[in-house]
């Protein structure tokens, strides 16, 4: 089974300007979350979709926004990127059991620098 | 404030031995612990996972023993290899129903020497 997919891998924005990272869950896989990696903060939670809702969010500002679509795909958008933005975006899919107690499967991650 | 601590940044340990990270925690809703293992640049590797209603799970070199009176958790490795070494995290869920939100310690980077 394929596991979670990530693209691109590395991205190189400006201040000001928007990105948007895709995420391939697992196949069978509902669910998906999103996590901003820094040095500083480590892994933090940003939100997470299951059947095409926002299901939880952490605490990131507006900018920070996803989506799902109908295969489980996400996409994450941040709009007007800081430089404080720049971080490793990770993906994690589950199967989105409402009863919890569930392994997360995370992807390679997308690099993003913002100069 | 942390919910998830690891209070030991790193730790070296010699090819062989016993590795032991430690991990503790504050909220008593978390119900799931897992431990991930992670290179630079790569996505974090799920290793062995334990629900509140055990004590211990076992996979391989790979133990996780859980005290939930002290609120803390181990990840034992024996015996110890260079492969090993990486930065593992451990992760809780289960915050009241905040399903798809795990909770991170910020690692403990692990050095296995030959």
């Amino acid at each position: 089974k394929a596991g979670v997919t990530q693209t691109p891998r590395y991205l190189i924005k400006t201040r000001g300007q928007q990105v948007t990272l895709s995420c391939s869950p697992i196949s069978g896989h509902r669910s998906v979350s999103w996590y901003q990696q820094t040095p500083g903060q480590g892994l933090q939670f940003l939100f997470e979709y299951f059947s095409e809702t926002q299901r939880n969010k952490g605490n990131f500002p507006g900018r920070f926004s996803g989506r799902q679509f109908s295969n489980s795909r996400s996409e994450m958008n941040v709009s007007t990127l800081e430089l404080g933005d720049s971080a490793l975006y990770l993906c994690a899919s589950s199967l989105g059991s409402l009863a919890g107690k569930e392994t997360q499967y995370f992807g390679p991650g997308t690099r993003l620098l913002v100069l | 404030d942390q919910q998830v601590k690891q209070n030991s940044p790193s730790l070296s340990v010699q090819e062989g031995r016993i590795s032991i990270l430690n991990c503790d925690y504050t909220n008593s809703m978390f119900d799931y612990f897992l431990w991930y293992k992670k290179y630079p640049a790569e996505g974090p590797t799920f290793l062995i996972s334990i629900s509140s209603i055990k004590d211990k799970n076992e996979d391989g070199r790979f133990t996780v023993f859980l005290n939930k009176s002290a609120k803390h958790l181990s990840l034992h490795i024996v015996p110890s290899q260079p492969g090993d070494s990486a930065v593992y995290f451990c992760a809780a869920s289960g915050n009241g129903g905040s399903q798809g939100n795990l909770i991170f310690g910020k690692g403990t980077k692990l050095s296995v020497k030959p």
